[in-house]
């Protein structure tokens, strides 16, 4: 089964708009992570946020914002005031507990295309 | 301020050499992995290691082999490369809960694309 899904292969949007890229993920542990990554044309793999299962507010980091359903298991990735750099690859990851053999599992990706 | 360094940004081998990817980080991390990406299938990880000379098999190890002999090196190795083994392969390295300076984010490195002809 499919611990993260990202249901969106690419979006648009129109600069200076919000987005939202949506993920979904599946699992029975209690304590886990996620995560939003930013993978530009260049490659390299930016962090961008993260949410602990215990966090009770969503995480924010200034245009970037994770709307945490727990109940629901989603983990969508808002970005406002859209820019024309946001343009990239977006990788939603789980991490489930904390011990050594964790693992970061990702999801397919989406493409996001920022129109001017 | 560069922080996981991968050897070869593009690498171009022939079906059946041996291979050797590179990666080091300066960040004192005791966790390295190396994942490869498709499109459509994300990032998907070969091996991982929690310590020098510790290895575990990731997802799809088959094909690959690791050693990580100093605590900032983990060497990823194709014994005998294939054409279905041309992909981007991602080192990341990230910190242990306890020790030292936690914090949640992996780091990556560039990538290296490899193709084999």
């Amino acid at each position: 089964a499919q611990k993260i899904t990202q249901t969106q292969p690419g979006m648009f949007v129109q600069e200076k708009e919000a987005v939202t890229l949506d993920c979904t993920y599946d699992t029975s542990d209690q304590s886990y992570g996620l995560f939003w990554y930013k993978q530009p044309s260049s490659g390299e793999m930016i962090f961008l946020i993260y949410q602990g299962s215990y966090d009770e507010q969503n995480a924010t980091e200034g245009r970037y914002s994770l709307n945490f359903q727990k109940a629901r298991k989603s983990a969508n990735l808002v970005i406002s005031a859209s820019q024309l750099g946001d343009s990239a690859m977006y990788f939603c990851a789980m991490r489930e507990g904390w011990a050594y053999g964790n693992k970061l599992v990702f999801g397919a990706g989406t493409i996001l295309r920022v129109k001017s | 301020d560069v922080k996981v360094t991968q050897s070869s940004r593009y690498l171009v081998k022939r079906t059946g050499e041996k291979v050797f990817l590179e990666c080091v980080q300066d960040m004192d991390h005791e966790n390295m992995f190396w994942y490869r990406q498709d499109p459509g299938l994300g990032l998907r990880l070969i091996y991982f290691s929690y310590d020098v000379k510790m290895k575990e098999k990731g997802d799809i190890p088959e094909g690959y082999s690791v050693s990580r002999e100093k605590k900032e090196r983990f060497s990823l190795i194709l014994e005998s490369a294939s054409t279905n083994q041309t992909s981007m392969y991602l080192c990341a390295s990230s910190s242990t809960p306890g020790q030292g300076t936690f914090s949640y984010g992996y780091t990556f490195g560039s990538g290296t694309r490899l193709t084999v002809v």
